[in-house]
C-alpha cells in the first residue's frame, strides 16, 4: 500500500524547477505533502482531495490524478530553503471512510547556490 | 499546549532494557499516530489511535512494541527486550478528528540502542 515517490533524490542549482511525483497502486481519497529539513519533524505544506485538484503553496503547488492514482509536486524557481526530503502521504478510498495516511519513502531535495 | 511534544528527546538504553517514549498531542486532537524513521529513511507506520482505541496497529514490528492512550490525550509506545535494530527516531503525530486530516509532528525522541 505504500505509495512509490520519484525521484529518490535531486540535486538543482538555486532558481531551477523540480518535480516530484507520487503513485498509488490503490484509489485514493486524498493525498499529502510534508516537508522534513535534516534533523528536524515533517511539515505540512498541502493536502489534495480526488476531483484532480490543485494546491498551492508559495512557489509550491501540486495537482492530483484520481485516474491515474498519482501526485505531483511542483518547485518552481526554487529556493535554498526548499531543500529537504519531501515525503507523500495517500489516503485511502475505502467504504467505510477516509483513514490513517502512508507514507512513500521520500524525495531526497538538495538545493545549491 | 501550542504542539506535540515527545520526551525524551533523547535515550540511550542497553539491550535488552525495556524503554517507554512519551507523546502530547496538541489540546483537543482525537487521532494520534506514532512512526519510526532510520537513519535516512522514510516514516515506516506503527500505530494509529483514534481517541483511546488503536482501530490500526498494523504497524508494529513484532510483539514487543506495544503503545496505549489514556483520557484520549497522552500516548506511550513500550519496547520491551529492545534490540539493536530498534534503533531510530520515534515520532508522534496528531490531527483533528478526522483520522487523515493535518498531522502535526512532534520533534522525536532518538533512541538508541547500544
Amino acid at each position: 500500500q505504500q505509495p512509490v515517490q520519484s525521484p529518490q533524490a535531486v540535486i538543482l542549482r538555486e532558481g531551477e524547477d523540480a518535480v516530484i511525483n507520487c503513485s498509488s497502486s490503490k484509489a485514493l481519497y486524498s493525498v499529502h505533502w510534508y516537508r522534513q529539513k535534516h534533523g528536524e519533524a515533517p511539515v505540512f505544506l498541502m493536502i489534495l482531495l480526488k476531483g484532480g485538484e490543485q494546491k498551492g503553496h508559495e512557489k509550491i503547488s501540486a495537482s492530483f490524478n484520481e485516474k491515474k492514482q498519482q501526485s505531483s509536486l511542483y518547485l518552481t524557481a526554487s529556493q535554498l530553503s526548499y531543500s529537504g526530503t519531501y515525503f507523500c502521504g495517500t489516503e485511502l478510498l475505502i467504504i467505510q471512510g477516509a483513514q490513517k495516511l502512508v507514507f512513500g519513502q521520500g524525495t531526497r531535495l538538495t538545493i545549491n547556490p | 499546549g501550542a504542539g506535540v511534544s515527545q520526551s525524551p528527546s533523547n535515550k540511550v538504553t542497553e539491550k535488552g532494557k525495556d524503554v517507554e517514549l512519551r507523546c502530547d498531542p496538541i489540546s483537543g486532537h482525537t487521532a494520534l499516530y506514532w512512526y519510526r524513521q532510520s537513519l535516512g529513511q522514510g516514516l515506516e507506520f506503527l500505530i494509529y489511535f483514534q481517541g483511546n482505541s488503536a482501530p490500526d496497529k498494523s504497524g508494529l514490528p513484532s510483539d514487543r512494541f506495544s503503545a496505549e492512550r489514556t483520557g484520549g490525550s497522552v500516548s506511550t509506545l513500550t519496547i520491551q527486550r529492545t534490540q539493536q535494530e530498534d534503533s531510530a527516531v520515534y515520532l508522534c503525530a496528531s490531527s483533528s478528528d478526522r483520522g487523515a486530516d493535518t498531522q502535526y509532528f512532534g520533534p522525536g525522541t532518538r533512541l538508541t540502542v547500544l
